[in-house]
């Protein structure tokens, strides 16, 4: 059974910590992606990263940065959190092969609050 | 820019019945890919339905099909038989024809199927 893992299912923090969220996924998978998923809004890119210590920029990627220095694992910074960034946060992996057409498999979520 | 908009935030379908969710979209490319995806409850996303642009038959599984209409960019989901499970937030989603797989999500649709 296919699986992504994340560290948390909910957590909260104080503004101006420095947050880590991570995520496992088991499935050997090259493209991994994390998001964030606001009512009304829809789930937005943050960042990707298609291979081992490659990334690339999303939509949203102001106040994030990222790191992949294994293959199944992909880790979301909040180098100094702020309250706008309370929200749900997804991750999600991908085979490269095939590319656009793969389907994304998403982890359970974390919903991070920020006060 | 691509963009997918979801125009139903809230929609609801007594069980056995039909219901169709709707997604309008936005891009100059003549290839790309089109996804529905399902969040149930507290529970992780999953893929529901794809659809290739070039392909001009509908996809269907079981219970799911889409009708895909590329002129009018336009992607609706239809469900049959609804069934109590099906109760979720739907999200239409866009990809690129490349190999990083990123989606473009819309707002999405919550779906209550009734007893």
């Amino acid at each position: 059974d296919v699986k992504v893992t994340q560290s948390s299912r909910y957590l909260v923090k104080r503004t101006g910590e420095k947050v880590f969220l991570e995520c496992v996924q088991d499935m050997d998978h090259e493209n991994m992606f994390w998001y964030r998923q606001d009512p009304g809004l829809g789930l937005r890119l943050i960042y990707f990263s298609y291979d081992v210590k490659m990334k690339e920029k999303g939509d949203i990627p102001e106040g994030y940065s990222v790191s992949r220095e294994k293959k199944e694992r992909f880790s979301l910074i909040l180098e100094s959190a702020s309250t706008n960034q309370t929200s749900m946060y997804l991750c999600a992996s991908s085979l490269r092969l095939a590319g656009a057409y793969n389907e994304q498999f998403f982890g359970p979520g974390t919903r991070l609050t920020v006060l | 820019a691509q963009t997918v908009t979801q125009s139903q935030p809230e929609m609801s379908v007594q069980e056995a019945e039909t219901v169709t969710l709707s997604c309008t979209y936005d891009t100059s490319e003549n290839n790309y890919y089109l996804f529905w995806y399902k969040q149930p409850p507290s529970r992780q996303m999953i893929l529901v339905i794809r659809q290739e642009a070039y392909k001009q038959q509908n996809a269907t599984e079981n219970r799911f099909s889409v009708n895909f209409q590329k002129a009018a960019k336009s992607f609706s989901l239809k469900i049959s038989d609804s069934q109590l499970g099906d109760t979720a937030m739907y999200f239409c989603a866009f990809s690129r024809s490349s190999n990083t797989g990123k989606l473009i999500f819309g707002q999405g649709t919550t779906l209550q199927v009734k007893p």
